[in-house]
């Protein structure tokens, strides 16, 4: 089982919809979660992070954390074309908590 | 907003040469790492360092690679004997502390072995 699971997409969304990413992870020990995004060619960019199971809000971005389920979500409100890029989902591995896993993430696209 | 750079932005090395990557973190961040990525693949943990040491390396960071924090604000990455499959992306990262602390990237430096 891999430690940090993403659909590698694309998902395709129009402009203005809501884009949903999930992610699943296998280290039930995990404490922290985050989200960065990669644009082509470009290095990842940190944009959420959450600890506590529930949802966490900043802007256009909602995290949603289910530790129980194992998996963390990113939602994406009133969605641009500029935020077409990868979404990939870090989760540090227990031992250390120094080493971030990432998934191989999801390429998003927003359609005009 | 304080940020990591990285130096040079791309690399182009024959095998078999030595190569150093380097990186500025944030000032006030207490916690290194490289990572890499290879073109098409996720992005892979190399090394953390810490207190003017190694403090967890991957399966990847073997004797041909090794960091160094030379003086107070550079850390870098040297490649002794590279490899056609080192080609990748280089990426340095920073944070204030662990586990809870999120990484901060630098742009990376693209590394092209011929």
């Amino acid at each position: 089982q891999k430690e940090v699971e993403q659909n590698s997409g694309p998902l395709s969304v129009p402009e203005g919809a809501i884009a949903s990413l999930n992610c699943t992870y296998s280290d039930r020990g995990s404490q922290s979660f985050f989200w960065y995004r990669q644009y082509s060619g470009k290095s990842p960019e940190l944009i959420m992070f959450i600890y506590s199971n529930g949802d966490k809000e900043d802007g256009r971005f909602t995290a949603q954390l289910n530790k129980a389920s194992q998996y963390v979500s990113l939602l994406i409100r009133d969605s641009q074309p500029s935020d077409s890029a990868t979404y990939l989902c870090a989760v540090p591995r227990n031992t250390g908590f120094q080493k971030l896993v990432f998934g191989t993430g999801t390429r998003l696209l927003v359609s005009p | 907003e304080p940020e990591v750079t990285q130096t040079p932005s791309h690399q182009v090395t024959q095998m078999g040469q030595e190569v150093i990557l380097r990186c500025v973190p944030i000032s006030n961040h207490l916690y290194f790492y490289w990572y890499r990525q290879i073109l098409g693949q996720k992005v892979e943990f190399l090394v953390s360092f810490y207190n003017n040491e190694i403090s967890e390396k991957s399966e990847i960071f073997d004797d041909q690679f090794s960091v160094e924090r030379p003086d107070g604000s550079n850390f870098t990455l040297k490649i002794r004997s590279t490899k056609l499959e080192d080609s990748a992306m280089y990426f340095c990262a920073s944070s204030e502390g662990t586990g809870n602390q999120p990484q901060h990237f630098g742009d990376g430096t693209r590394l092209s072995i011929l």
